[in-house]
């Protein structure tokens, strides 16, 4: 079965530095593995998403996310946080098996930039 | 396009009450999905469809039953609603290509429903 988790449940940055997201995945087969971000009082919406092509992806907003199976993780970056980056963010890994692409998400991680 | 639309975005039932959320794509997808976000927990998946006329278990669907008549809706009904329901929903669909689903979700912007 496939799982991912989030270290973090709150993070904090200052506007203009690093931010880093962990998320770790279990899975017993290669994994599809997803960012998504929820702006406050909104739905999700796609960050970027690795489906076993580049290790390394962009996605929207400038954030980028690194597949690396030797630790088993696939955390989230940005250079230099905004303010409009406050936001939480979930990690989710495609379930195998059935007809569908069911999502398995981690908790989230609420992010604050503060100024 | 709309995309993902759910209706109502808010609502206050009592314990026993019954109500049906109504959600809403103007994409042609065949798959749609409901979950529901609790703090701490994440998104967890109640029901699912794979196209009209279908419908399927998730993680999470004691308590709640779904029909999909139509291709663009999905409902989700809670036919006697407890407490232990209050949270927000939150609608999904996905596009497929050769029959397949494809990898992106679309969300709608939730339901946030209080039981009393």
């Amino acid at each position: 079965a496939q799982s991912v988790t989030q270290l973090g449940s709150h993070v904090s940055v200052s506007e203009g530095a690093l931010v880093l997201l962990r998320c770790n995945y279990s899975s017993s087969v290669p994994p599809y593995l997803f960012w998504y971000v929820q702006y406050p009082n909104q739905g999700l919406q796609l960050l970027l998403k690795y489906t076993s092509a580049a290790t390394l992806v962009k996605g929207i907003n400038g954030f980028e996310a690194e597949f690396k199976k030797s630790e088993t993780s696939f955390h989230l970056t940005k250079p230099s946080a905004h303010m409009s980056d406050a936001a939480e963010y979930f990690c989710a890994v495609r379930n195998y098996g059935g007809a569908t692409n069911k999502l398995i998400f981690g908790t989230g991680t609420l992010l604050a930039v503060q100024p | 396009n709309a995309g993902v639309t759910q209706t109502p975005k808010f609502r206050v039932l009592k314990t026993g009450q019954s109500m049906t959320l109504l959600c809403a794509q103007d994409m042609n997808h065949e798959y749609m999905y409901w979950y529901r976000q609790d703090p701490g927990m994440g998104l967890r998946l109640i029901h699912y469809s794979v196209g009209e006329g279908t419908t399927a278990k998730g993680e999470v669907p004691d308590g709640y039953n779904v029909s999909r008549l139509k291709k663009q809706n999905f409902l989700l009904g809670l036919e006697s609603a407890a407490p232990s329901q209050t949270s927000v929903y939150f609608c999904a669909s996905s596009y497929s290509i050769s029959g397949a689903p494809t990898d992106t979700q679309y969300f709608g912007p939730g339901t946030r429903l209080t039981v009393l």
